[in-house]
């Protein structure tokens, strides 16, 4: 049971290119989260899914998008990256149950760096 | 809109001290919860308890301790005779509440994190 993962671990990007951050889960969870950290503060929603083929924004959706064609994948596309976007990138699952709201379950995280 | 506060930026104690991690929050939603995460200088974060707005028990845990009030919306975190092991980034978040169908998507809203440093 590998939890959630993320690729790459790392990246650093030119102005204007456009990547993909790749995010797995194998834990069967309907509701995926992504959240960007910028330094010394604390993690905004970038875009959620709670099941595949609906996504919805958060705080900060500019300079993204997200798709999810399946359970198990959740992946966050930057198009015209900038330096704004310079951040690390979490993703994280969780599953709703009777026990009310779980705990979000975290990716090691992507860290990228627009120059 | 929901908001956290971590007034203490950073936290600096020498091994064995008793330390409390201060949380407030701002809600309007009747149902919640509360999360505290720690993030160690690898940057993966590590879940440390969840509590539920209808339950203000407050909770031991080994050598920690929560203690959460809905009166003056706070959620503070003790952590009893500090290890170095315990120095990282310490994070309160507040789930949004369950909506009038009785759905919540749980979307997190964090605070800026504390960072605790502790000596030997």
């Amino acid at each position: 049971n590998a939890g959630v993962t993320q690729t790459p671990k790392f990246r650093i990007l030119k102005i204007g290119q456009s990547m993909t951050l790749q995010c797995a889960q194998d834990m069967n969870h309907n509701y995926m989260y992504w959240y960007r950290q910028d330094p010394g503060m604390g993690l905004k929603l970038i875009y959620y899914s709670v099941g595949a083929g609906i996504t919805d924004k958060g705080e900060v959706p500019n300079g993204y998008n997200v798709s999810r064609s399946t359970t198990e994948d959740f992946p966050l596309r930057l198009e015209l990256a900038a330096p704004s976007q310079t951040s690390v990138y979490f993703c994280a699952s969780s599953r709703p149950g009777l026990a009310g709201i779980s705990q979000q379950f975290f990716g090691p995280g992507t860290r990228l760096t627009v120059l | 809109a929901q908001k956290v506060t971590q007034a203490q930026t950073e936290i600096s104690v020498v091994e064995k001290e008793d330390v409390t991690l201060d949380c407030v929050y701002e809600t309007r939603d009747t149902t919640y919860y509360l999360f505290w995460y720690k993030q160690p200088p690898s940057g993966e974060l590590v879940f440390l308890i969840r509590r539920n707005s209808f339950d203000e028990q407050n909770e031991i845990s080994g050598r920690y301790s929560w203690n959460f009030q809905k009166s003056t919306s706070s959620f503070n975190f003790t952590i009893t005779a500090s290890q170095v092991v315990d120095s990282a980034v310490y994070f309160c978040a507040l789930s949004e509440g369950y909506n009038a169908g009785g759905t919540s998507y749980g979307k997190l809203t964090f605070g800026q994190g504390t960072i605790l440093t502790v000596h030997p």
